[in-house]
């Protein structure tokens, strides 16, 4: 049971170019977002989150875009670096009925940014 | 200074061996996580601690068994190793929930069982 879906497990692009990463979620009550990267040998790193009242957040060359009706965000970096080579993952959030906050992951889309 | 640390950081054992992974963070937060991440890469919570209370345990086994001394540790005990027991466990921390406070992760743990 998916409950958050990264259908694209690798992406390749060209330095200086944009990187969109995509990924679709099934569970309505999700109402937070997050975006974390991660390199090799190392754990998740928080990048990027955007709650579900908004549906644009940009941090630098960072920016999460949400579509709640078609329940699918997105992370755009622009312009890619090739030390932006790392796997992402898209991870949401929802209170589940004991009132614990759940965070539910992705599989992850592995990114290529040649130079 | 390493914010979430967790040893061992590789780990290969025999079926039916008992072994721990241990978890400290040294950034004063009251939740600490455990998640698997297995072979098909799903980044899956086990369990959730917010100052030493159990607040979350998803359906694992229960051959493996949390305990928190403290709210700054967090270590995953896991008896009679069985070969799908092979992932990557990270230890995680956050000032509360994951939502507005980031989830900080450790380096992971690869656990191998022959």
């Amino acid at each position: 049971d998916q409950q958050v879906k990264q259908n694209s497990p690798s992406l390749s692009v060209q330095e200086g170019r944009i990187s969109i990463l995509n990924c679709d979620y099934t569970n309505s009550m999700f109402d937070y977002f997050l975006w974390y990267k991660k390199y090799p040998a190392e754990g998740p790193t928080f990048l990027i989150s955007i709650s579900s009242i908004k549906d644009k957040n940009e941090d630098g060359r960072f920016t999460v875009f949400l579509n709640k009706s078609a329940k699918h965000l997105s992370l755009h970096i622009v312009p890619s670096q090739p030390g932006d080579s790392a796997v992402y993952f898209c991870a949401a959030s929802a209170f589940d009925q004991g009132g614990s906050e759940k965070l539910v992951f992705g599989k992850g889309t592995k990114l290529t940014v040649n130079p | 200074d390493t914010a979430v640390s967790q040893t061992p950081k590789y780990l290969v054992t025999q079926m039916g061996n008992d072994k721990s992974i241990k978890c400290e963070q040294n950034l004063g937060h009251d939740t600490m996580y455990w998640y698997k991440q297995d072979s098909k890469k799903f980044l899956k919570i086990m369990f959730s601690y917010n100052n030493k209370e159990l607040i979350i345990n998803e359906t694992v086994p229960n051959r493996f068994s949390p305990k928190s001394p403290d709210k700054a540790h967090l270590n995953l005990h896991i008896n009679s190793l069985e070969l799908g027991d092979s992932a990557v466990y990270f230890c995680a921390s956050s000032r509360r929930g994951p939502r507005g406070n980031t989830i900080y992760f450790g380096e992971g743990s690869w656990l191998t069982v022959v």
